[in-house]
Order: C-alpha cells, then structure tokens, then sequence
C-alpha cells in the first residue's frame, strides 16, 4: 500500500523565492497535519485539516505561510517569499480518526528545504 | 504547540543491553503512539496503545500506557545496532484530532 508521498524531498532555494510543498495522504485518511522539524525545535505543528476543512493553523509561523487542501487526496504548503529560518524538514502525516475513536499518525519521508 | 516530557534525552549503550524511555504529560491522553526516525527519512509507528494500562509488544519492542493516562514508556530488548535512531513518543486525546510529539530520545548502540 503506498504511503504518504511527499514531493520535492529536497529543495535548495534562495531567499525571497516562493516554495511550494505537496502532500498526497494515504487513501482513506480524513486528516492531514503538517509539520515541521529543527534540531532547536523538534516536531512542530504547523496546521491539520480534517475532512479537507483546516481546523488549527495556530502553528504556522507567519503570513508567509500558507496551506490548502483542495481534495481529500492532495495539499499544499507554500511559502512565500522564503527566508533563511524557514530551512527545515517539512513532513506531512495523514490519520484516519472518527470522533471521540484513536487514530494512528503516519508520516511521509518528508521534504529538506534550504534557503540561502 | 503542547510538548510531551521525553527521557532520557540520549543514550549510548552497549548492543545486547536493554533499553528504556518514557514521556510524562500534564494532559491525559486516549492514544498513546511510539516513533522511530532514521537519519533522513520520517518517523515510523512502531507501537500504538490505546487503554489505560495497555502493554504492547511488538517483537524485542514493548510499550506501556500508564494507568494515570498522562505517561507511557518504550522499552527495547536486547538492542542491536540496527536499533540507532530517535524514538518520539506521541499522544492524542479524545476530542481532538491533534498529536502531540515528545522531545525525542537519541539512541546509540554500541557494537
């Protein structure tokens, strides 16, 4: 069964230039959480959707952050204009989880971003 | 974002020693999930616990959910080499759809 499947997985950019992240969650999952992680700053929740509606964005750093979930088999992270700080690993994870149920999280191989 | 307590924060031992971590939490969670994360790539459930009291085995892994629902630890036996990397707690609650991530523990193994 395929995963979750991250694209680019790395990606060298210069500062100022807009960075698009995308996110293909498994089959069947209902919700999509991106995050992003640092050596000072570990896992961080950058914004889940559920049922394709974003429900907490309260992670996302700034207004230069922005993502959208146009199906429930695709979504985006953009980032525009980029900046130095924004170099990181940026994971997509996908869950299936029905009200009040558990769910499991499953992560994608991530996407290395690097702004110079 | 809440943060899970994680310890110890690193270990070095000896390949064939056992191994041992646990995450504390001021919240109580429904859902307990263990990770592993190789250099590289993303994190990779290893065990998921879902009761109070739970113990979980998955091969030389097993994982506890505390009684108190605020805690869970992670023990591997008998490591071996192939057991470096980080391992993440992870915890959930009930209503919502939001995970929370320890700080992460980084394990050598010693060959």
């Amino acid at each position: 069964d395929a995963g979750v499947i991250q694209s680019p997985r790395h990606e060298v950019t210069e500062m100022g230039q807009e960075v698009t992240l995308r996110c293909k969650p498994i089959s069947g999952h209902n919700s999509l959480f991106w995050y992003r992680q640092t050596m000072m700053r570990g896992l961080e929740l950058l914004i889940y959707f559920n049922n394709n509606v974003p429900i907490d964005d309260s992670g996302m750093p700034e207004d230069r952050f922005s993502a959208k979930m146009p199906n429930a088999s695709f979504s985006t992270l953009k980032i525009q204009p980029s900046e130095p700080r924004d170099s990181a690993v940026y994971f997509c994870a996908s869950s299936f989880k029905l009200a009040g149920g558990p769910g499991e999280l499953f992560f994608g191989e991530g996407s290395r971003l690097t702004v110079l | 974002g809440q943060q899970l307590n994680q310890s110890p924060q690193s270990m070095f031992i000896q390949e064939g020693e056992d191994v041992s971590m646990n995450c504390t939490s001021s919240s109580i969670f429904n859902t307990w999930l263990w990770y592993k994360q190789d250099p590289g790539e993303g994190p990779v459930l290893l065990i998921a616990l879902y009761k109070a009291g739970e113990l979980t085995s998955n091969g030389r892994l097993t994982a506890q959910f505390g009684i108190t629902r605020k805690d869970s630890f992670l023990n591997i036996s008998a490591s071996i080499p192939s057991d470096v990397g980080i391992y993440f707690c992870a915890g959930q609650g009930r209503i919502v759809n939001q995970f929370y991530f320890g700080t992460g523990t980084s394990l050598t193994v010693i060959p």
